[in-house]
């Protein structure tokens, strides 16, 4: 069966600090994996996709991601993190018909 | 660029009444999936429709329903409301006739307070 651990339910940087939020998947197939970001009270915005191809892929607000298969990982980076990076964060994975499983989030709080 | 519109942004029901939510997808997207999120939850699946007809079905109560309709437009009907069905419920679309996974892209949700 497919699914998503998140393994992190909270994490706490400082500003500037580098981040990675860690993601593991369970699927039997080549996966289509994904990583969106959700502010209070908004709706999820996608982040960045790993279809097929470089495993490491870059998205939106200089966020990356590398989809490490031996570990079924596709772990989610960014550098230096800024205040407004502070959200829920949601790893999910496509599977066949289109069916979408979710992450159950982690939580980042950003310190000044 | 045009999102996925939702409405409305919130709603206040009682008990064992009905309520409906709307979702407007993508121009040209022809997928629509409906998520459920409770409190600290990750969304959760609970119905979708491709061209119009339903694709799959999720952990939806039978006292909801949901239909895709000519102009692609959603709506999920709730019916005999309970307080648990309190949540945030979401709406994404995708082009799924490219083949691939299309990433969802959603709407801001509409948060549903049942008292």
């Amino acid at each position: 069966a497919q699914s998503v651990t998140q393994p992190d339910i909270h994490i706490t940087v400082s500003e500037g600090a580098s981040l990675e939020l860690r993601c593991n998947y369970s699927y039997g197939a080549t996966p289509y994996l994904f990583w969106y970001v959700q502010s209070p009270g908004q709706g999820l915005q996608l982040l960045l996709k790993y279809f097929s191809g470089d495993t490491l892929v870059q998205g939106i607000k200089g966020f990356e991601a590398e989809f490490k298969r031996s570990q079924s990982s596709f772990n989610l980076r960014k550098p230096s993190v800024h205040w407004s990076d502070a959200a829920e964060y949601f790893c999910a994975v496509g599977a066949s018909g289109n069916q979408f499983y979710f992450g159950t989030g982690t939580s980042l709080t950003v310190i000044p | 660029a045009a999102g996925v519109i939702q409405s409305p942004r919130h709603l206040i029901k009682e008990k064992r009444e009905t309520a409906t939510l709307k979702c407007y997808p993508i121009p040209r997207h022809d997928t629509v999936y409906w998520y459920q999120q409770g409190p600290g939850q990750d969304p959760q699946f609970l119905i979708s429709f491709y061209e119009k007809m339903q694709s799959d079905k999720g952990s939806i109560p039978d006292r909801f329903s949901a239909q895709q309709f000519s102009d692609y437009h959603s709506e999920l009907n709730m019916s005999s409301l309970e307080l648990g069905d309190s949540a945030l419920y979401f709406c994404a679309s995708s082009l799924r006739g490219r083949g691939v996974n299309s990433p969802l892209h959603f709407g801001n949700g509409t948060r549903l307070t049942v008292t």
